[in-house]
Formats: structure tokens, sequence, C-alpha cells
């Protein structure tokens, strides 16, 4: 089935410094790719979608400046969190419309510290 | 806003029972839904969709009920298993187009030997 490849599923980095994470769609074309970002005890809260060859269409609260998003071909898409905060830390996902439906990343547990 | 709420955070069911878990929605524009089940640190696995057009589907142990008019849906677990212990997310997009998913906070499944 359709398999979204989310690199890497832990991180720890420095206040101030950036983390990218890596989303690729293994056997299908991705055209549309979402990132969410799950808060302790909360829903999963769409941040951005992420469109091959356009700019990202960013939710109401999200900084496009912090939240640095790439879909540079039909296969990749990458969130960069741009000088990271300790309230940066969080769980990320990102989602493809696969062509039988949506299928999720495994996700990236960022802590800064 | 939460336009899809969960409003049980926890649920606990004997092994071999019924859970049911329900999820609410306030946006009349959704036509389908979709539940997910997620662990901890992983992405949400998907279990069943209904489109607007249908009031049940099935799945094996797995079964949606959509009420469209009191804007509801549920599902359904039977039997039970332990293995079915997780988080589960009601989910829900505006057509089956590759549109964003608005999730609600999840229910977290506790099946008892």
């Amino acid at each position: 089935g359709a398999v979204v490849s989310q690199h890497p599923s832990r991180v720890i980095c420095k206040s101030g410094t950036s983390v990218k994470i890596e989303c690729r769609s293994l056997d299908f074309q991705a055209t549309t790719m979402f990132w969410y970002r799950q808060f302790p005890k909360k829903s999963l809260m769409l941040m951005a979608t992420s469109n091959e060859g356009s700019k990202a269409t960013y939710e109401q609260g999200v900084e496009k400046d912090k939240f640095l998003i790439n879909h540079a071909s039909l296969t990749l898409s990458t969130l960069t969190v741009t000088s990271a905060h300790p309230e940066d830390s969080s769980f990320y996902i990102c989602s493809a419309r696969a062509p039988y439906g949506y299928t999720f990343g495994s996700g990236t547990r960022l802590t800064v510290v | 806003d939460q336009q899809v709420k969960q409003n049980s955070p926890s649920l606990s069911v004997q092994e071999g029972r019924i859970s049911i878990l329900n999820c609410d929605y306030t946006n009349s524009m959704f036509d389908y839904f979709l539940w997910y089940k997620k662990y901890p640190a992983e992405g949400p696995t998907f279990l069943i969709s209904i489109s607007s057009i249908k009031d049940k589907n099935e799945d094996g142990r797995f079964t949606v009920f959509l009420n469209k008019s009191a804007k509801h849906l549920s599902l359904h677990i039977v039997p039970s298993q332990p293995g079915d212990s997780a988080v589960y997310f009601c989910a829900a997009s505006v057509s089956n187009s590759g549109y964003a998913l608005n999730f609600g906070k999840g229910t977290s499944l506790l099946v008892t030997p």
C-alpha cells in the first residue's frame, strides 16, 4: 500500500538551531502533503498544506518564517523548524493523499533543549 | 475552533465486549469521515472511513455509523481485544479530494483481559 516515510523519528537539538524533517512518498506521487503537530492531550493540529512546486499554505497562527516548508518534488516534502525553541518541542507528523486514502508518516519527536 | 469533537478522553472495556467511540462535528460541509488508531510516538494508522452518502460501513470487527442529521458518528469494535488498546482519532474532511483532515482530540481505549 501507499507508504510515507518520515525522518528522523526522534531529534534533540539545542535552542537556536534549525531542524529539518523529511517526508517521502515511496510508491506514489504526492502532489499535496499536510504537516500536523500534536501537543500532549490534544488533537493533531494542521500546520500547513504543502503543494508541489508552489508555496505552502499555512494555517492561522502558524509562523511561516519559523516553519519552512519545501515541496520540491512529487515525492518529497520537508519541514524545517528554524531557530528552534523549547516551546517548539512536539510531535510532528506528515500526511499525503494517496490513491486510496490518506496515509501518514510515522512522526518525528522533536525535543529542543 | 474545534470542528471535530471527541468528548470522551478515555474508555475502558472488557475483552470480548463492544467498544463504542463517539465523535461529533460542527461543519456541515464535512462529507468524508475517517477513524485512525494511534500508538504513542507513531503516526496514525487508518482504520475505516465513511462518506456522507452512507450511514454505515463495516470492515471486520470495525463498524462506523454516521448520523448526518445529528452530525454524529461512532466507531464500534466488536469483539474488543487487548491489542485494540490505543488512542482513536476521528477525522473529517470536505470531500475525498485531498483536503486536509480535521481531527478530534482522540479517545484513549483500554481493553482489559
